[in-house]
Parts: structure tokens; C-alpha cells; sequence
């Protein structure tokens, strides 16, 4: 598709388990950025890469959180022994080559909670 | 660090009032300034934006001027419809361009507009 598409739309799982979010971005765009927005908060950055890799981590709150983007496309956050505080929508976006306008485009997030 | 701030919503107005989204930022220099809006059910997408001061972003009818005086590029509509029924997220990107188009973003601002 044209846009940036994010899967799963939404994920329930279990405090303690382990989670994976893709995303895919818009064809072309070398930056991509992942977000996570909690209930009536705006989105706060988490991680920023530039190609395959990570150009700046230190939104990432702790080290249960990690990402990648090996081809430099499809990027992965992982979080491991998720914790009911980690339950937000995750936004992810993307960016073209140069930074262009200074324009993200936005996916529509992928909505984790945790029981 | 970088910050926004913008007032709370809910905002409810009738069709046709004029809509004013105050917000103000703290960062370091110039950076540029961002509206984005979030409808029902979409992703994040931009309104408008100004890169440096006293330039004025503008779109379906929205403005904001890049006040550096008042560190503020607060949102105004003369006229709104129901179909302006969203979130408006303010955020600024920093002067740095290494930090790619990082974005810090603002709490967020409902507006509700009733026919």
C-alpha cells in the first residue's frame, strides 16, 4: 500500500510474555520512527533509525525494549516481559530520504495491552 | 530538553465558531513547528507547519504563525465544520538535523465541533 502499515492493530497478552510490532513503511522512506502514545498523552519518540540503524535510542524506556531493521525497511519493536505500565498504542513512522519537508508520515498505530 | 505545551481539551464548539488551539514550546534555537491532526479512526497526519520565525503555515482553512518572541505557533480557524472533529497535536523538530526529524509533541487537543 501507499502508506505506512503497522501490524498487529491490536495485541492482548500477558503480563510476563513477549511481544513483537512490525512496520512497514512508505516505499522509498530511509527513516523510520517508532512512538508510543499512551490514553490522553500526546506520542512520545522511542527510537529513530536511519537505514539499518539505530541513529538515536534514547526514547527506548528500558532495556525490555528493543528494535530492529535489518534490510533497512521493515522494522520490528520488541518488548520483552511486558508489564501493564508498557499497555499504549505504538505509533509508527516514516520519513523521506534528506528529511524532506520535515513531514512524518504516521501509521495508525498498533494498540498493546496488557492484562 | 525540547518541550510543547497546549491547552486541554476538550474543546466543544458550535459549526461556524472560531477556534483558537493555544501552544507553546521550549527548545534550543530555531526548530520547526508542526500541527498535526488526528481524525476518528486515522493515523496522525500534518496540518501544517513553519520553519522558521514569523512564517505562517496554512491548510483547509487552518493557520499558525511562528512567533519566536512568545516561543508559541498557536492554531486558529475562522470557521469550523464538524468534519473538524479531531485530535491537534503541536510539536517542533530541532534545529540539529542529525536527530533526523525527531519530533516532540504537545499533550494533544480535542476538539469536538456540534452542527
Amino acid at each position: 500500500g501507499a502508506g505506512v502499515s503497522q501490524t498487529p492493530s491490536n495485541k492482548v497478552t500477558e503480563k510476563g510474555k513477549y511481544v513483537e510490532l512490525r512496520c512497514d513503511p512508505i516505499s522509498g522512506h530511509t527513516a523510520l520512527y517508532w512512538y508510543r502514545q499512551s490514553l490522553g498523552q500526546g506520542p512520545e519518540f522511542l527510537i529513530y533509525f536511519q537505514g539499518t540503524g539505530a541513529a538515536d535510542d534514547s526514547g527506548l524506556p528500558n532495556d525490555r525494549f528493543f528494535a530492529v531493521r535489518p534490510e533497512g525497511s521493515v522494522s520490528t519493536l520488541k518488548i520483552q516481559r511486558t508489564e501493564r505500565g508498557d499497555s499504549a498504542v505504538y505509533l509508527c513512522a516514516s520519513s523521506s530520504p534528506g528529511g524532506g519537508s520535515g513531514e512524518l508520515f504516521f501509521g495508525e498505530g498498533s494498540r498493546l495491552t496488557v492484562l | 530538553g525540547d518541550s510543547v505545551t497546549q491547552m486541554e481539551g476538550p474543546v466543544t464548539l458550535s459549526e461556524e465558531a472560531f477556534l483558537t488551539i493555544n501552544c507553546t514550546y521550549t527548545a534550543t534555537g530555531y526548530p520547526s513547528l508542526f500541527w498535526y491532526v488526528q481524525y476518528p479512526g486515522e493515523g496522525l497526519q500534518l496540518l501544517l507547519k513553519a520553519t522558521k520565525a514569523d512564517d505562517k503555515g496554512s491548510n483547509k482553512g487552518f493557520e499558525a504563525t511562528y512567533r519566536k518572541e512568545t516561543t508559541s505557533f498557536h492554531l486558529e480557524k475562522g470557521s469550523v465544520q464538524v468534519s473538524d472533529s479531531a485530535v491537534y497535536f503541536c510539536a517542533l523538530s530541532p534545529v540539529i538535523k542529525a536527530a533526523g526529524n525527531k519530533l516532540t509533541f504537545g499533550g494533544g487537543t480535542r476538539v469536538l465541533v456540534k452542527p
